[in-house]
């Protein structure tokens, strides 16, 4: 089965608007890592957050690895954040990544 | 630093051609990684490499693909007999020795026509 899942895959706010992204994984985790793709564009690492809370401007990861999951909250969206947020775990140090389907976000003016 | 330098930003090649290509990654880093994006397939790991040493190939197709990183500064991606099914974004990304995180060139958007 798929072992990094994304929700929702897909997403709408309007400007202004909190956004809670979610990432759950089924196998071990050494690290996360949250990326941010505009459409044509290249992965922009947003966090490596192997577990707990980091944060960014209006952005925080949070990992839980006994409960495998980690999530990307965006405070106050802008139109500007609109893209594809992606998580991707590695389950052995400096090993491969294991991506998400991602989550396309779209934040109207 | 310029980042991870992937080149040609752009390829289109005929169905039975050969595509190569390129991956600089950032100076020092001693892991390479390819990965190849699609629209049905999302993000898929191809390979990697430490040290120049190939670590971990399981992501390839076994005909066709081979990669190769003959110096530090440099890594390849060849393609033979390209078929429409190898159009895709092709992505490398490095990381340093005592890090985890991945950094990702723009990438190679490869069309067979």
């Amino acid at each position: 089965g798929q072992q990094v899942q994304q929700s929702p895959a897909s997403l709408v706010l309007q400007e202004g608007e909190n956004a809670e992204l979610q990432c759950n994984f089924s196998t071990s985790l050494n690290s996360m890592q949250w990326f941010y793709q505009r459409p044509g564009g290249s992965l922009v690492s947003l966090f490596y957050n192997p577990s707990g809370t980091k944060h960014s401007g209006r952005l925080t990861s949070t990992t839980v690895i006994k409960e495998r999951r980690s999530s990307l909250h965006i405070s106050s969206s802008q139109t500007t954040d609109s893209g594809t947020y992606l998580c991707a775990l590695n389950n052995n140090a400096g090993a491969k990544l294991t991506f998400g389907g991602g989550t396309r976000l779209t934040v109207r003016p | 630093n310029a980042g991870v330098i992937q080149t040609p930003r752009h390829k289109v090649t005929g169905k039975g051609q050969e595509a190569t290509l390129w991956c600089e990654p950032i100076s020092g880093h001693s892991a390479v990684f390819w990965y190849r994006q699609t629209i049905v397939q999302g993000l898929e790991f191809l390979t990697y490499f430490r040290n120049q040493a190939p670590i971990d190939d399981s992501g390839m197709p076994k005909e066709r693909f081979s990669a190769q990183m003959p110096n530090q500064s440099h890594s390849t991606l060849k393609i033979q007999s390209t078929q429409p099914q190898d159009s895709a974004v092709y992505l490398c990304a490095s990381s340093s020795d005592n890090q985890d995180t991945q950094y990702f060139g723009p990438g190679t958007r490869l069309l067979v026509l």
